[in-house]
């Protein structure tokens, strides 16, 4: 079965600490997205990455951090200076040029 | 820089009645269009697309035209179902320039569909 898994589903952190967010994709796509989705908005790109060992920062880059070691995985860290952790992340798929395929989401809750 | 509206919601239809969710948006030449559908606490899935300009993108029921001359994408279906009871979001990419990787996204559009 090929796609994007998320995990996991929920995760609760408490403010001051660093958290990392796992997304894997089996469908041979060469670039991986994160993006935030807060509740009535949009969704908005944190980090993109089209090809192992590069990535490149979106519009929400500051206080997280990713990595692209290999081209099925693309971790997504928030880290302590993100001053409004708590939202819905989304990661995605795709091949270069062509429509993105999202994962199931996780959801974070920081206190 | 690209950018998407949507009208704003919430919507809520009777089943069987007709769906129309307004989508515009600016961007510089030719973009590709998208409409992904969000069902409660999911990710998103890609409901249909169109590359070019008079491309009609269709699926399920569902049906968006890309119309230029408007700068136009409109979300119709002729009969809804309480299964398509989610949020809408219309989304558009370059197709050339170093940012055709971008998605730029709407708001989102909530749709209730009663029984």
């Amino acid at each position: 079965d090929g796609g994007i898994t998320q995990s996991p589903k929920y995760l609760f952190r408490k403010e001051g600490q660093n958290v990392t967010l796992s997304c894997e994709q089996n469908l041979n796509h060469d670039a991986m997205y994160w993006y935030r989705q807060d509740p009535g908005q949009g969704l908005r790109l944190i980090y993109y990455s089209q090809i192992v060992n590069d990535f490149q920062k979106g519009d929400i880059a500051e206080g997280y951090s990713v990595s692209r070691e290999k081209k099925e995985s693309f971790p997504l860290t928030v880290t302590s200076a993100q001053k409004n952790p708590t939202a819905f992340y989304l990661c995605a798929s795709s091949l270069t040029g062509y429509e993105q395929y999202f994962g199931p989401g996780t959801r974070l809750t920081v206190t | 820089g690209d950018s998407v509206t949507q009208m704003e919601g919430p919507v809520t239809l009777s089943e069987e009645a007709f769906l129309t969710i307004n989508c515009t948006y600016t961007a510089t030449g030719y973009p590709s269009l998208f409409w992904y559908v969000q069902y409660p606490g999911e990710g998103l899935q890609l409901l249909l697309k169109a590359t070019k300009a008079d491309d009609k993108g269709s699926n399920k029921g569902f049906e968006a035209t890309y119309r230029k001359e408007t700068t136009s994408f409109h979300l119709e279906k002729g009969s809804v179902q309480v299964s398509d009871s989610a949020v809408y979001f219309c989304a558009l990419r370059p197709n050339s320039g170093g940012s055709n990787y971008k998605l730029t996204f709407g708001k989102g559009t909530l749709l209730t569909v009663n029984p």
